[in-house]
């Protein structure tokens, strides 16, 4: 069964260092989403992506946040510059033209020191 | 926030007994959805239930949405061991973005 995929798994990084965080999504799936989950906290929406711009972004996702589909296949969340608060799970989800259901990936839990 | 609080905020039951979990929200919504998440891993879709549904079973899960309540519950029956995780509903104003609730943590004893 296709599935979404997310490298690496676990990012270390000091703060104020550029991270990119990717993903694959399924490979007939039009719409992408990177959501993430500090830890013991909620999963919180922050953009949406469709036909090669942003849809939707929260109040979370600002200038340091930014979003590309270089390729055909992957889906990059790039933080320009981390903060300690930027700790948490980033979730990559993807879903089909026509379809509410999410697939959600591993996720990768980003720590930034 | 469009999202309101999930109750219990955990749960502990014994195998083979029922589970229900509840979630509340603020907003209109198009549909809502339940997830699952095990510890540490990403969350897999459950079910769906669109604005204009009350009530909709898949397997041995049952969801009712009471849009005047701004509510949904989550029932699990004859549960298993396996569905230990935690429990997530998620909703979907018309936008596809989904708004996530603070989740139950579901621990069922074998």
């Amino acid at each position: 069964e296709p599935e979404v995929t997310q490298t690496p798994s676990h990012q270390v990084t000091q703060m104020g260092q550029e991270v990119i965080l990717r993903c694959v999504p399924i490979s007939n799936h039009l719409y992408f989403y990177w959501y993430r989950q500090i830890l013991g906290q909620k999963v919180e929406f922050l953009v949406s992506f469709y036909n090669n711009e942003i849809s939707e972004k929260s109040e979370i996702f600002d200038d340091q946040f930014s979003v590309e589909r270089p390729d055909g296949s992957n889906f990059t969340l790039k933080i320009r510059s981390t903060k300690l608060e930027d700790s948490a799970m980033y979730f990559c989800a993807s879903r089909r033209q026509g379809v509410h259901e999410q697939y959600f990936g591993p996720g990768t839990r980003l720590t930034v020191t | 926030s469009q999202q309101g609080e999930e109750d219990p905020q955990a749960l502990s039951i014994q195998e083979g007994e029922n589970a229900t979990m509840n979630c509340s929200y603020k907003t209109s919504i198009n549909n809502l959805q339940w997830y699952r998440q095990n510890s540490g891993r990403g969350l897999v879709h459950l079910i769906l239930i669109r604005s204009n549904e009350r009530e909709k079973h898949s397997g041995r899960l049952r969801v009712t949405l009471d849009t005047s309540k701004k509510s949904s519950s989550l029932l699990i029956t004859a549960s298993r061991a396996a569905d230990t995780a935690s429990y997530f509903c998620a909703t979907d104003a018309g936008a596809n973005n989904l708004f996530f609730g603070t989740g139950t943590r579901l621990t069922v004893i074998p």
